[in-house]
């Protein structure tokens, strides 16, 4: 199995560019997550899903988009990068809420 | 709103220490906390604790859960250089549809 994998492993955008990053499971969970991790800040949760087909808005969900289109696959969208989405993009999943298994993450500098 | 503090943001110790990390939360509705470790990359599953005054044990490293203060500490005994890293405590509200509130983590270097 290979867990959880996120594409790409690093990414520079210009401003006002959009870009999607790719998370997939191959463990069958049914939760998947998108957090950011800036120094000092720890992880922020910005969007999350509970299944295929549904999501919801966590902790910093402004400027990104999500969709769960199938189980095991979570995207999340930059319509319209900006600097201060600079940040590294982790990707997790669970069959419920506890016990996160994490993606290797996605370092995005955005100029 | 539901939060979870961890203190200190950051330690420094020589090999050999024993360092205690604090976790404290408050939550509506409290479910399970998890204690996780973040070298380099992405973070990684330590531990979970349901049940007050039941200390979980892997190795050098222990943690327990106290639900009436409403906090855990991670223990971690002789420490390697190893064991520097970004210790992250998260808590699982009792409520469906509803993701982990992680802290903002603390960050332990040990000195050879």
């Amino acid at each position: 199995n290979a867990g959880v994998t996120q594409t790409p492993k690093f990414r520079v955008l210009k401003t006002g560019q959009s870009m999607t990053l790719l998370c997939a499971q191959d463990m069958n969970h049914e939760y998947m997550y998108w957090y950011r991790q800036d120094p000092g800040m720890g992880l922020r949760l910005i969007h999350y899903s509970v299944g295929e087909g549904t999501t919801a808005k966590g902790e910093v969900p402004d400027g990104y988009n999500v969709s769960r289109l199938k189980k095991q696959n979570f995207l999340l969208g930059l319509e319209s990068a900006a600097p201060s989405q600079t940040s590294v993009y982790f990707c997790a999943s669970s069959l419920i809420q506890n016990e996160q298994f994490f993606g290797p993450g996605t370092r995005l500098t955005v100029l | 709103e539901d939060k979870v503090v961890q203190s200190p943001l950051s330690l420094v110790v020589h090999e050999g220490d024993t360092v205690t990390l604090n976790c404290s939360y408050e939550v509506t509705n409290f479910r399970s906390l998890l204690w996780y470790k973040q070298e380099k990359k992405a973070p990684t599953f330590l531990f979970m604790l349901t049940s007050s005054g039941i200390e979980k044990k892997s190795g050098r490293l222990s943690s327990i859960l106290d639900k009436k203060e409403l906090f855990s500490i991670l223990n971690i005994t002789a420490t390697q250089t190893g064991d520097s890293a970004v210790y992250l405590c998260a808590v699982e509200p009792n409520q469906a549809g509803t993701a982990l509130i992680f802290g903002k983590g603390t960050t332990l270097s040990v000195s050879s």
